[in-house]
């Protein structure tokens, strides 16, 4: 079965630091990865997902992902956190083959302080 | 393009009552998903859609909940009799046909539902 594991539901950085959120995943077969940003009060909007091709994935907004097998990892990052980047973040994988549904993480609520 | 739409977006209910949500995904997507989403954590799958037909329903608590996606478009999820347990958000996602696990799920603005 695929799970993912999100470390830090909270986590504070200032204007112009980097950001980094943390995603561990458990999977039977080669994963696929996504992360979804969630801000209040609207559905998930996808930023970037992996799917066995480049290993450092670059999405919407500036961020970037790199997903490590050996670490069973696949950390979200941005060089620079901007304002309005304060919002929900979820790591997903899809289940096993043939099914297509989301496992989702627990959340990072990510707050950027001025 | 017009997004996954989702009505309504607020509805309270007290308990024992039925409601009932509506999404219409994306023109073209034949997949549909509906997801629980409660408070402080990540959304479950409750019931996912193949045009009309149902690929996986085995977290669906099937003694409250029910879905149909009549003609293979719009999708409506019922709950009858409502629990305190069932206030969460309700999110519609929708996703093409090809692809398959590598395609990108569309998310509606969802629906948040309390129960009193």
């Amino acid at each position: 079965a695929q799970s993912v594991t999100q470390l830090g539901s909270h986590v504070s950085v200032s204007e112009g630091a980097l950001v980094l959120l943390r995603c561990n995943y458990s999977s039977s077969v080669p994963p696929y990865l996504f992360w979804y940003v969630q801000y209040p009060n609207q559905g998930l909007q996808l930023l970037l997902k992996y799917t066995s091709a480049a290993t450092l994935v670059k999405g919407i907004n500036g961020f970037e992902a790199e997903f490590k097998k050996s670490e069973t990892s696949f950390h979200l990052t941005k060089p620079s956190a901007h304002m309005s980047d304060a919002a929900e973040y979820f790591c997903a994988v899809t289940m096993g083959t043939g099914r297509r549904a989301l496992t989702f993480g627990s959340g990072t609520r990510l707050q950027v302080q001025p | 393009e017009a997004g996954v739409a989702q009505s309504p977006r607020y509805k309270i209910i007290e308990k024992r009552q039925s409601v009932a949500f509506w999404c219409n995904p994306i023109s073209g997507h034949a997949t549909l998903y509906w997801y629980q989403q409660i408070l402080g954590q990540g959304p479950k799958l409750l019931i996912q859609f193949q045009n009309n037909g149902v690929v996986d329903d085995s977290q669906l608590p099937k003694d409250r909940f029910s879905a149909e996606r009549l003609k293979g478009v719009d999708s409506t999820l019922k709950i009858q009799p409502a629990k305190l347990e069932d206030s969460a958000v309700y999110l519609c996602a929708s996703s093409p046909l090809a692809g398959g696990r590598s395609d990108t799920q569309y998310f509606g603005p969802g629906t948040r539902l309390t129960v009193l």
